[in-house]
Formats: C-alpha cells, structure tokens, sequence
C-alpha cells in the first residue's frame, strides 16, 4: 500500500541549530502539506504546495522556516535558526489535488510525522 | 472563518460496545468536507471517513460511521463494536472546498478501550 515517507522519525537538537525534515509523498499527488503539531493540540498547516509551486505560506514563519518542492515531488522544511517553542511533531501529508468535492480529491494521507525536540 | 469543536477530551468505552465522538463545525461555506482521522501513539494521523456538505447519505466504513446532521453543524463520529486497538487520539477536521482545501482540525478526543 502507497505510503507518505517521512525521515527522520526523532529529532533532538539544541536552540539556534538548523534541522531539516524531508517528505515523499504518495505517488502520483500533486499536493503536499506541512502541517505542525504542538502537543495536545491538533495540526495546524504550514505550508501547501500544489506540484512545485507554493499554494498557501499564510502560517509559515518565515524569518525561519522554509519549505521546497524543487520537482513536485519530494520536499524539504527546514528550520534555521531552531527555537525552543519549535518543539512539535511535523506532519506531511499528500493527496490527489485541492478540487474539492470528492473524498478522492480532497482526502489527505499523512506520514508517520517527525518529532522535533529543541533543547 | 473555519472552525471545529470536539467538547469531549476523553472518552471510554468498554470493549465490543459502541461509542460516539462529539464534533460541531462552523463555517459560511456551502460547499465543504469533514474528516475523521485517527491518532495512534505512534503519531501518524489515519484516515477514517469522509463526509462531503451536499452528500445525502451519512458516510460509512467498516465500523466507522458518520452521523452528519447539517442543520445542527454536526459530524459526530459512530464507533461500533469496539475493540482495544481503537484507542487513540480521534481528530475531526474540515476541508474547505471553496479555496486551497486546507484541513482545519479540532483539538481531539482521545479514546480509551476497556477489556
């Protein structure tokens, strides 16, 4: 069964350190997210790509993140300089398009996350 | 603005009874979905069901149904014959068809099987 990819699974770095989580998302979805998870709290999204293209960066911060899909394939988020309230779980998550109406189109599949602890 | 409310930060339910999961949803939309995921410890979100806004029948899989009641903005997630595997942390979530299809979740109910 098609599977979201996700590494590394554990993260453990100190404040001001850059990380980097990579994603490979289901073959053949053009959309990928990125979403953060603070514990006891549910995923909030990041950043949205529809093939290489970003589609929504709204929530990003971006003086220190950044996220790419170079080909429209794989994609990288990355953090730099790390914080401590980075600490989280970050969620990839695929699917077909963002045409909504059909469970088809619009149901997201998620990878198994990376947690990120920032000492 | 798009919002989702689960009132009911725990849950438990003996083994092989059914047991129902709270969620209530606003937004001006017409046009929208609501999802169930499932949380293990593990961390990775599985998807449960989906219902879209204009479907007329309540969405079901397996032992997993949707009571979807529109008027009341509600989308309360049916676990039947439960088993211990299905504890977890439960997230209900909307998608809104109308723009880039984010997924907006609620802060979750976390269930609790007993043998």
């Amino acid at each position: 069964e098609a599977e979201v990819a996700q590494s590394p699974r554990y993260k453990i770095t100190e404040k001001s350190q850059a990380v980097a989580f990579w994603c490979d998302p289901i073959s053949g979805h053009a959309t990928l997210y990125w979403y953060r998870q603070i514990l006891g709290q549910g995923p909030e999204l990041l950043v949205q790509f529809q093939d290489e293209s970003v589609v929504d960066d709204s929530q990003l911060p971006k003086d220190r993140f950044s996220a790419e899909r170079l080909k429209g394939v794989d994609s990288t988020l990355k953090i730099q300089p790390a914080e401590l309230g980075d600490s989280a779980m970050y969620l990839c998550a695929s699917s077909f398009g963002t045409s909504g109406g059909s469970v088809i189109s619009e149901t997201q599949y998620f990878g198994p996350g990376t947690r990120l602890l920032v000492l | 603005a798009q919002k989702i409310t689960q009132t009911q930060p725990g849950m438990f339910v003996q083994e092989k009874e059914a047991v129902t999961l709270d969620c209530t949803y606003d937004t001006s939309d017409p046009s929208y979905g609501l999802f169930w995921y499932k949380q293990p410890s593990s961390g990775e979100m599985i998807f449960l069901i989906y219902q879209g806004s204009y479907d007329q029948q309540n969405a079901t899989e397996g032992r997993y149904s949707l009571n979807f009641q529109k008027a009341r903005k509600s989308a309360n997630l049916v676990i039947s014959a439960s088993q211990l595997g299905d504890s977890a942390m439960y997230f209900c979530a909307m998608s809104d068809q109308t723009g880039a299809n984010n997924l907006f979740f609620g802060t979750g109910t976390r269930l609790t099987v007993i043998p």
